[in-house]
């Protein structure tokens, strides 16, 4: 892997069930993986950013784990509600860069 | 704490002018960051300053492209002359400095070539 992947590209997700999506990116040279929440008409804001391998981070519902060996991550996000619906990017800092995935696309169903 | 500031929020403009966009970070945040989304793709790295020092400006298009920050405080990324291709959101972020810092994003600057 090049550069910093994320899938799926979109996601519907009935509300009440829980969900996750990946983050997969280079695992040389690891420094740190950002997390953020991204909604419609706002600019995107930091959920979490994780350094460690095994490292687990929460945030009330929402959670990711970090695997910089075989480079990926996971977010999860548990009951989902409507307030959820936003993309999600992760980012992953490459020297003096943070290059950002294409984000998953989340659309909570009522 | 005021946030990360952007200016203008949008701009219109006719190819060949120039445009400057202006972006204010958070008060003693030494690392700014400039990133664009064109056509609702991913969101692009521009360039990296940290302070009034460009770190990495790798991401930058073309030579129509100059940003600054004297000073190491506010930064302006000048578009001289615009191109249809450079319409997009121009986000500016800025963070404290280290690895492990999240970045705080302003509101962006929606710019429109005609």
């Amino acid at each position: 892997i090049l550069n910093v992947e994320q899938s799926p590209q979109s996601l519907h997700v009935q509300e009440g069930d829980s969900t996750n999506f990946t983050c997969s990116f280079p695992s040389s040279n690891f420094y740190a993986l950002h997390w953020y929440r991204w909604e419609t008409a706002k600019s995107p804001e930091a959920l979490f950013v994780m350094t460690l391998n095994g490292d687990e981070k929460k945030k009330g519902r929402i959670s990711a784990t970090l695997n910089t060996k075989e480079g990926y991550s996971y977010l999860y996000i548990k009951g989902s509600q409507p307030e959820d619906s936003a993309t999600y990017l992760c980012a992953r800092r490459r020297d003096d860069k943070i290059i950002f995935g294409k984000g998953t696309r989340l659309h909570i169903l009522p | 704490e005021a946030g990360v500031t952007q200016f203008p929020s949008h701009s219109v403009i006719e190819k060949g002018q120039t445009v400057t966009l202006r972006c204010d970070p958070i008060s003693g945040h030494d690392n700014l960051y400039w990133y664009r989304r064109v056509m609702g793709k991913e969101i692009k790295f521009l360039l990296h300053f940290v302070k009034e020092s460009k770190q990495d400006e790798s991401g930058m298009p073309n030579n129509r492209f100059l940003a600054e920050r004297t000073g190491g405080t506010y930064s302006t990324l000048k578009v001289q002359p615009a191109e249809l291709e450079d319409s997009g959101v121009y986000f500016c972020a800025s963070s404290l400095g280290s690895y492990n810092s999240p970045l705080h994003f302003g509101n962006g600057t929606r710019l429109t070539v005609t």
